[in-house]
This record gives structure tokens, sequence and C-alpha cells, in this order.
């Protein structure tokens, strides 16, 4: 079974242009998690999903950042405008089910790097 | 609040020994599950075990084992046998009952095998 898929793997851009990550969650997960790990801040939540929907966006820096879920298999994480503060690797994670001992599954990350 | 903390930026370790990495964290929740993962220099993050805050057995998986002792809130991983393959960032991480699906995750220690 194919694990969280994510694209691009990395992504180089400039300052100002507009990033859009994408996530396939594990078949049957109904829990998607974004998050952003940096030298500075560690792995931190950005976001996530139960069934399509946004449950907690408390993580989400700013209004530059925004997440969507169209469907059970995808996900997207937009930054518009990009700034090179979020240069940073963006992991998308799923879970089958909520509850303490669900593991989350994490994807390859996407290293973006703004400039 | 969880916190997640680990106190071992880096270590050394010969191959084929055992290691411990340290975990200690903070929560107020009676029921929580504690994680390890490890994020080789590919970068993906990998799950490597779990336990359950009402387990009454150490949790064990392959080499990974997890000294879990409740009252002194911490939760080490050993490795037995290292191999080289075992180098690599290790992030411990913790979710709470009353965290929702949050993982709070560790700064992480990174581990390096010698020869």
């Amino acid at each position: 079974d194919a694990g969280v898929i994510q694209s691009p793997r990395h992504e180089v851009t400039e300052m100002g242009q507009e990033v859009t990550l994408r996530c396939k969650p594990i078949s049957g997960h109904d829990y998607l998690f974004w998050y952003r790990q940096t030298m500075m801040r560690g792995l931190e939540l950005l976001i996530y999903f139960n069934n399509n929907v946004p449950i907690d966006d408390s993580g989400m820096p700013e209004d530059r950042f925004s997440a969507k879920m169209p469907n059970a298999s995808f996900s997207t994480l937009k930054i518009q405008p990009s700034e090179p503060r979020d240069s940073a690797v963006y992991f998308c994670a799923s879970s089958q089910l909520a509850g303490i001992q669900e593991t989350q599954y994490f994807g390859p990350g996407t290293r973006l790097l703004v400039l | 609040a969880q916190k997640i903390t680990q106190t071992q930026p880096g270590m050394f370790v010969q191959e084929k020994e055992a290691v411990t990495l340290d975990c200690t964290y903070d929560t107020s929740d009676p029921s929580y599950g504690l994680f390890w993962y490890k994020q080789p220099s590919s970068g993906e993050m990998i799950f490597l075990i779990y336990q359950g805050s009402y387990d009454q057995q150490n949790a064990t998986e392959g080499r990974y084992s997890l000294n879990f002792q409740k009252a002194r809130k911490s939760a080490n991983l050993v490795i037995s046998a290292s191999q080289l393959g075992d180098s690599a960032m290790y992030f411990c991480a913790m979710r709470g009952g009353n965290a929702g699906n949050m993982l709070t995750f560790g700064g992480g220690t990174r581990l390096m095998v010698k020869p």
C-alpha cells in the first residue's frame, strides 16, 4: 500500500510568488495533518482535517497560508505571497482514526526555499 | 499544555552497542500516547514505536524498545545493537487525550553511529 505522497519534493521560488504544496493521504485515513519543520522552531502543526473538514488551523502562521482538502484523497497547502522566512520542510501526515494511540504516517516532505 | 523535552542534541555510539535516547514529557492528561520517529538525512519521518500511558509493559519493536517510567514522565528510546543505518535524527512526540489530535514533538536528538 502506498504511503503518504507529497509533491513537489523540492521547490525553489522567489519572494512574492505563490507556492502550492500537494498531498495525497493513505487511502482510508480520515485525518490529514500539515506540519512545518525549521531549525529554529522544530516540527510544528499547521492545520489538520477530519473527513476533509478543517478542524484546527491555529498553527497557520498568518493569512498568507491557506489549506484545502477538496476530497478524501487530496489536500493542498498554499502560500501567497511567499516570503524567505517560509523556507522550511513541509510535511503532510495522515492517520486512520482519532485517539491517542493512532499513529500518524508522514510523507517524504516538500523542501521549500524562497529566495 | 503538552511539552516534550529531549536534552541530548547529539550523541555518538559505537556500532553494535546499545544506546538510550532520552525523552521527558509534561502533560496534565491522564491518558496519552508517546511516539518515536526517526528522520534520516534523506528527510522522511519514519514511525518507530508507540507507548500508551496505560500500557502495563514497555513497548518493543525489533531492536527498538521504550523505557517507560510514568512516575518520572520519561519515555526513553533504547536501540540495541546499533547499526550504521541508525545514524539519524530521532524525535519523541506525545499526543494527549485532551489535546485532540495534536502531536507535540521534542527538539530531537542526532545520533551518530561510529564504525
